[in-house]
């Protein structure tokens, strides 16, 4: 069964830092995996995809990394802003197999509750 | 539409009842998502579908959770004999083709209370 997790379960910045939110995830058979932002009381909104063959992906200050044979994933947020603060979620879909397991679903990790401070 | 619409966006009942929540896709999309979130928690997949037909139903808690999406629309999610276990925010989500490849959108949310 996957498992997703993500480290640090909060954290507080002031504005202006680089920081990084970690996944990690157990089955390394994954079709691609996905970063998400969650605003208080709203729907997810997909920030960044990566397929299982690339390496990175980037957009604007944000920046993920897949390193799929150790199960890893990092977000990179370059020079943050009160207006990222958010929980981040990280998600794994894995290569749809026999045993049940279709591309449709997501496994999603926990979380990180992310506040930027002025 | 210009998003996912789900309704209703609160529902307090009360143990044992019956509730149906209902998820409007945007327009045009064929795959279908239901996902239910735990305070805390990220969501967790419950059914997929693809066009009229549920494709993936295995994250179905038990059998007291069914849904449908007669004409490859709308869907509705519906919970028998509610439990105070249920209580969650039940999210939607809808993509152009099908999982792969194709940006999933979420709605925001039904937040369903169980007393």
């Amino acid at each position: 069964k996957q498992e997703v997790t993500q480290i640090p379960a909060a954290l507080s910045v002031p504005e202006g830092e680089n920081l990084v939110l970690n996944c990690s995830f157990t089955d390394s058979a994954i079709y691609n995996l996905q970063w998400f932002r969650q605003d208080p009381g709203k729907g997810l909104t997909s920030l960044l995809l990566i397929q299982s063959s690339q390496r990175e992906q980037t957009s604007g200050r944000l920046n993920a990394s897949l390193d799929k044979s150790s199960g890893r994933s990092t977000l990179y947020i370059a020079a943050s802003q009160p207006g990222d603060s958010a929980t981040y979620l990280c998600a794994v879909r894995l290569i749809a197999n026999a045993g049940g397991t279709s591309y449709g679903k997501l496994t999603f990790g926990q979380g990180t509750i992310l506040t930027v401070h002025p | 539409g210009a998003g996912v619409s789900q309704t209703p966006s609160n529902k307090v009942t009360e143990k044992g009842k019956y509730v149906e929540l209902r998820c409007d896709p945007i327009s045009g999309h064929t795959a279908l998502y239901w996902y239910r979130q735990s305070l805390g928690q990220g969501p967790e997949f419950l059914i997929y579908f693809q066009g009229t037909g549920a494709a993936d139903d295995s994250g179905l808690p038990n059998d007291r959770f069914f849904a449908v999406r007669p004409e490859g629309s709308v869907s509705t999610l519906k919970i028998q004999r509610t439990e105070r276990g249920d209580s969650a925010v039940y999210l939607c989500a809808s993509s152009l083709v099908g999982p792969l490849n194709t940006e999933a959108f979420f709605g925001q949310g039904t937040r369903l209370t169980v007393v």
